[in-house]
């Protein structure tokens, strides 16, 4: 069975701050992908960033970055010097190429509220 | 590319109602999910197709729901007879299906109340 812990359920940072989100993982899959989405108070889910199983190279892209770890099964989410418009739900997630094809299993979600 | 359109955003329906929610994928996306999200159960799965073929549906939570694509460009869930429980945020997303390549786009989603 596959399954995502995202054991942060709220972060409140000041603006400017930096603040890692958590996600731990379960897979039997060799092949597998992670991904995070960001849910606006909008509600849409917006796609911010997918890793396969083999690439265990640290992302950046601008103020965030993605630190994979198969040792520790962790694909942990930092936003560097972070704003009023990163509030929003983050939501890790799995898929896995063996047992669950293109389907996601999402994590409970971390709520994070940046204050001015 | 409009994205995944979702349609109605917003229903408000009585308890043993009929509702529908319709979707529209992105255009040569083989693949469409429902998703339904509460705050007791999260995101969850209820069910998914591949070439407009149902692959899985074992998150569909009972026989009063039903899905279906009867073209690459639409895609309808159905729950009859609607309950209070199944108030939730029902989101569509869809995807271009090859190795790897699973990169779900939603839709922004079609809020359900069941009174």
């Amino acid at each position: 069975a596959q399954k995502v812990t995202q054991a942060q359920t709220e972060i409140s940072v000041v603006e400017k701050e930096d603040v890692t989100l958590d996600c731990v993982y379960e897979t039997r899959d060799t092949t597998y992908y992670l991904f995070w989405y960001k849910q606006p108070p909008s509600g849409e889910l917006v796609f911010l960033i997918r890793r396969n199983s083999f690439d265990e190279q640290n992302e950046i892209s601008g103020r965030y970055s993605w630190n994979f770890q198969k040792s520790t099964s962790s694909f942990n989410f930092t936003i560097t010097a972070s704003q009023v418009v990163d509030s929003a739900v983050y939501f890790c997630a799995l898929s896995g190429e063996e047992t669950s094809g293109s389907r996601l299993t999402f994590g409970e979600g971390t709520q994070l509220t940046v204050n001015p | 590319d409009a994205g995944v359109i979702q349609s109605p955003r917003h229903e408000v329906t009585e308890m043993g109602q009929e509702v529908t929610l319709r979707c529209k994928p992105i255009s040569g996306h083989n693949s469409l999910f429902w998703y339904r999200q509460t705050m007791m159960r999260g995101l969850e799965l209820l069910i998914y197709f591949n070439n407009n073929v149902p692959i899985d549906d074992s998150g569909m939570p009972e026989d009063r729901f039903s899905a279906k694509m009867p073209n690459a460009s639409f895609s309808t869930l159905k729950i009859q007879p609607s309950e209070p429980r199944d108030s939730a945020v029902y989101f569509c997303a869809s995807s271009w299906r090859r190795a790897g390549a699973n990169v779900l786009t939603f839709g922004a989603g079609s809020r359900l109340t069941v009174l």
